[in-house]
């Protein structure tokens, strides 16, 4: 059973507020992704990480930054939503040689 | 050209069928490989998670590697309408990047 944990499950926000997405894994996993996917849409890659004070962009450009300060924590921040940042952002994590598992996702919707 | 190809289907067989699914890739830096079954409006769930050309079985679930034709599957036998939705592979890229590559996602319904 994977230990990975997306909050919160789903937000209702208005337009220029600052939100942060939360990731959190206890399985001390060095790699960790995030991904944008619209309903019934493909994945997209956003932000990974590759350990401790480690980001990088994915191949979706993004509004959104990351941060990564402890292992088991990979936040997503906005800084000012808009309603184009609507969609489902899902975390995921994995150790070197090893499966992803993933969150059950924020569906962030922002009016 | 994606570098993960998938047919995104849909994909509707009787219950009881056996079900094939498959990804083709371009990246020889491709080296760890899984399938996930995504119900609508989850994250997706770890089906297998292969890393060898060949097969592995895991109850009604078979993925295979063929790592010099660069094409993966995952065979579904005697399908339920539980199994109904959505199937993504994915590989990991050991080139340096260490991306977690998705394809597209095969949509899937078994109809009773």
């Amino acid at each position: 059973e994977a230990d990975i944990y997306q909050t919160p499950r789903y937000l209702v926000i208005g337009t220029g507020k600052k939100i942060t997405l939360e990731c959190s894994q206890t399985m001390g996993h060095d790699k960790m992704y995030w991904y944008q996917q619209d309903p019934g849409m493909e994945l997209h890659l956003i932000h990974y990480s590759y350990g401790v004070n480690s980001t990088e962009k994915g191949d979706l450009s993004s509004e959104s930054t990351v941060s990564r300060i402890r292992t088991e924590h990979f936040p997503l921040t906005l800084e000012s939503a808009r309603p184009s940042h609507t969609s489902q952002y899902l975390c995921a994590s994995r150790r070197p040689g090893g499966e992803a598992f993933f969150g059950q996702g924020t569906r962030l919707t922002v009016v | 050209q994606k570098e993960v190809e998938q047919d995104p289907g849909p994909l509707s067989v009787p219950e009881g069928a056996i079900v094939s699914l498959n990804c083709t890739y371009s990246n020889s830096a491709f080296q760890y490989f899984m399938w996930y079954r995504q119900y609508s409006r989850k994250g997706p769930e770890l089906l297998m998670y292969t890393y060898s050309s060949g097969n592995k079985e895991d109850g009604r679930f078979t993925a295979q590697v063929d790592k010099s034709s660069k094409y993966i599957s995952l065979f579904i036998r005697d399908s339920q309408p539980s199994d109904s939705a959505t199937y993504l592979c994915a590989m990991i890229d050991q080139g340096g990047s260490e991306k977690l590559v998705f394809g597209k996602g095969t949509k899937l319904t078994v109809n009773p």
